[in-house]
Order: C-alpha cells, then sequence, then structure tokens
C-alpha cells in the first residue's frame, strides 16, 4: 500500500532533550516537507527537500533540522526541544514538487513541557 | 510573496444546501492553488488543484473552485452538502517563480453540517 509513515504517533519529552521523529515514503517521491499545524494558525511548513541531499528552508525552519541521506526518509530532528515547539507535525511528500499533490502522513503529537 | 486567508474560520450549512468557502490569495508570479481537507484525526487529503489551465476546477466528491485571477479569489464550492463533508478545508498557494518549492497554508476553516 502507498503510503506515508510517520513514527513515533505521540511523544511527550523533557525542553532541551534531543529527539527525531522519522518519516518514510514507499512511492519513489522526489519532494517530502515537514509541517506543523497549531489551533488558529493552519499548517506551517517547517522544511522541505526536493532530493537526496537537497534540503531548504520553510516558513517556521528556527528550532528544527532535516536531512535527507535517502530518497525515501526525511527525518525531523528537534536539537534542544523547547514548551513553544509543541504542536501536531505532519510529514507530506509528492512525486515532482509543490504542484503535484500531496500525501501526508497520519501526524505526530508532540508534547514538550 | 506568497500569502492566503481563508475568510471564515468556521462555516455552518444544512445537509443538502450549498456550501461556499472563500479563500483569498497574494502572489507576486503566476500561482498555483490548491484545497486540502482534513478529517477528524486524520492526514490531509488534495480536494482540487488550480496550475494554470481551465479556471473552473473541479475535484472530488462534487467539489469545484473558480479561479478569479482580478479578484484574486479561489472559493470552494459544493451545490449540496452531505454531513461527510464535515472536516477542516484548507487552502494552499504557492507562487510559481523558478526556484521555488515552498507551500503556504490558509489557517483553515471548519465545515459544520447540519442534520
Amino acid at each position: 500500500e502507498a503510503q506515508v509513515t510517520q513514527n513515533p504517533r505521540y511523544l511527550i519529552t523533557v525542553t532541551g532533550k534531543k529527539l527525531t521523529v522519522t518519516c518514510s515514503q514507499n512511492m519513489n517521491h522526489e519532494y517530502m516537507s515537514w509541517y506543523r499545524q497549531d489551533p488558529g494558525l493552519g499548517l506551517r511548513q517547517i522544511y522541505y527537500s526536493m532530493n537526496v541531499e537537497v534540503t531548504d528552508k520553510g516558513d517556521v525552519p528556527e528550532g528544527y533540522k532535516v536531512s535527507r541521506k535517502e530518497k525515501r526518509n526525511f527525518p525531523l530532528i528537534l536539537e534542544s526541544p523547547s514548551p513553544n515547539q509543541t504542536s501536531l507535525y505532519f510529514c507530506a511528500s509528492s512525486l515532482f514538487g509543490r504542484t503535484d499533490t500531496q500525501y501526508f502522513g497520519p501526524g505526530t503529537r508532540l508534547t514538550v513541557l | 510573496a506568497q500569502s492566503v486567508t481563508q475568510l471564515d474560520s468556521h462555516v455552518s450549512v444544512s445537509e443538502g444546501t450549498p456550501v461556499l468557502l472563500r479563500c483569498n490569495y497574494s502572489s507576486s508570479y503566476s500561482p498555483s492553488l490548491f484545497w486540502y481537507v482534513q478529517h477528524p484525526n486524520k492526514g490531509l487529503q488534495l480536494l482540487l488543484k488550480y496550475t494554470s489551465a481551465a479556471t473552473l476546477v473541479k475535484g472530488i466528491n462534487g467539489f469545484e473552485a473558480e479561479f478569479k485571477k482580478s479578484e484574486t479569489s479561489f472559493h470552494l464550492t459544493k451545490p449540496s452538502a452531505h454531513m461527510s463533508d464535515a472536516a477542516e478545508y484548507f487552502c494552499v498557494v504557492s507562487d510559481s517563480n523558478f526556484g521555488n518549492e515552498k507551500l503556504t497554508f490558509g489557517t483553515g476553516t471548519r465545515l459544520t453540517i447540519i442534520p
């Protein structure tokens, strides 16, 4: 089944403890991206990647890192999480880029205490 | 710079009546525009998209949207609402300039269907 998977689905952590949220797609998509969803703010793009080793900032990249060492994987790294990063995170992928249909993962709910 | 404004945070309609969800955009270049839907506790799904072809775009589940450049609008409509349409809807814009691969989402419109 074609899908985007994220792990973990739920995470509660403490300020400053490094964490990684994984994202994987099995559709051989070139474009992958991360979003955070907050009430009243919609989805905001954190980072995106056009291909392996090619990443770029979205609208809210501060406090986040990403890497794209393999085509199928696009992990989101929080080196030193803070409470204002408590949010619902979505990974998405598309065949070539922004004008193609974005396929979203199920979401990761992160709470930083 | 690209931006998008969804004019209503919440819309309520009765089952069987028309749906109108409003979206205005700002774009320095020819925009690509999208509507995505998010059902409760689910990821997002594409409803329809405009990428410089026909200005009236038809999507899934009976939804359609019209690109109006003069009004910088991309409103989403459906002739007759169904209970299963209850969800949150996001309008999305992306400038079609070389090198830009960002997507900008609106803040969302929650659609409630009254039985």
